[in-house]
């Protein structure tokens, strides 16, 4: 069985860094595609970037490329998201998504999500 | 660039079926999947590849296209399918990802 195991809740300030992670199990890490979706309060879905860890080939959405960055640990079976300045306007739920080597765009999996929270 | 369009919200009656679609041009060339999001979880998908199930889905839900249009239609529409509803696909360059902007489904 696929799991998709997120850190917990984070309360941030502005300008402050976070990584958040995803651990993965259930198959095999290197083979699919790794990503993260943000819901803002009350918002929809937003595709954020992927990597496909065996090789670490990166994709990012225009809106978020030098905002955050996506890395993976290969031996620990773990995506990260990290931001090295928090704004206010991060504050959000972010969703881990696994998907299919060859269609990135298919999130066949997701975690419970990491709420964060960012207030001065 | 490009973006999927889905309608806010649709509601339909207890054991009646419901259409919910998504339009966009990069629709005529790719594929489009639909995930369930219930309040306070995680999105769940129940179609891909346009008209594909997942196991564990029941089959009151199903998934066609036509030009640039997908659809998710539920057959028998039950009080549990009550969720917000998201399409998502390639944009026109097939590179990145995009997410419709949800659908809120009421059954009545």
């Amino acid at each position: 069985e696929v799991q998709l195991v997120q850190s917990g809740a984070e309360v941030k300030k502005p300008g402050e860094s976070l990584k958040i992670s995803c651990k993965a199990s259930g198959y095999s890490f290197t083979s699919s595609w790794i990503g993260w979706v943000r819901q803002m309060p009350g918002k929809g879905l937003e595709w954020m970037a992927v990597i496909y860890p065996n090789d670490a080939d990166t994709k990012y959405s225009p809106s978020f490329q030098g905002r955050v960055t996506i890395s993976v640990d290969k031996s620990l079976s773990t995506a990260y998201l990290q931001w090295s300045s928090l704004k206010t306007s991060d504050t959000a739920m972010y969703f881990c998504t696994k998907h299919p080597r060859g269609s990135y765009y298919l999130a066949e999996d997701w975690g419970q999500g990491t709420p964060v929270s960012v207030s001065s | 660039s490009s973006e999927l369009t889905q309608d806010p919200a649709v509601s339909v009656a207890l054991g009646q079926t419901v259409r919910i679609t998504c339009q966009g041009d990069s629709l005529t060339s790719y594929y489009a999947n639909w995930y369930q999001q219930k309040p306070g979880q995680a999105p769940v998908l129940v179609i891909y590849r346009n008209n594909n199930r997942p196991s564990g889905i029941p089959d009151r839900f199903s998934g066609s296209d036509s030009g640039n249009t997908a659809s998710l239609t539920i057959t028998g529409a039950q009080a549990e399918d009550e969720a917000d509803y998201y399409c998502n696909s390639r944009d026109s360059s097939g590179d990145l990802v995009l997410f419709g902007g949800g659908t809120k489904l009421t059954v009545l």
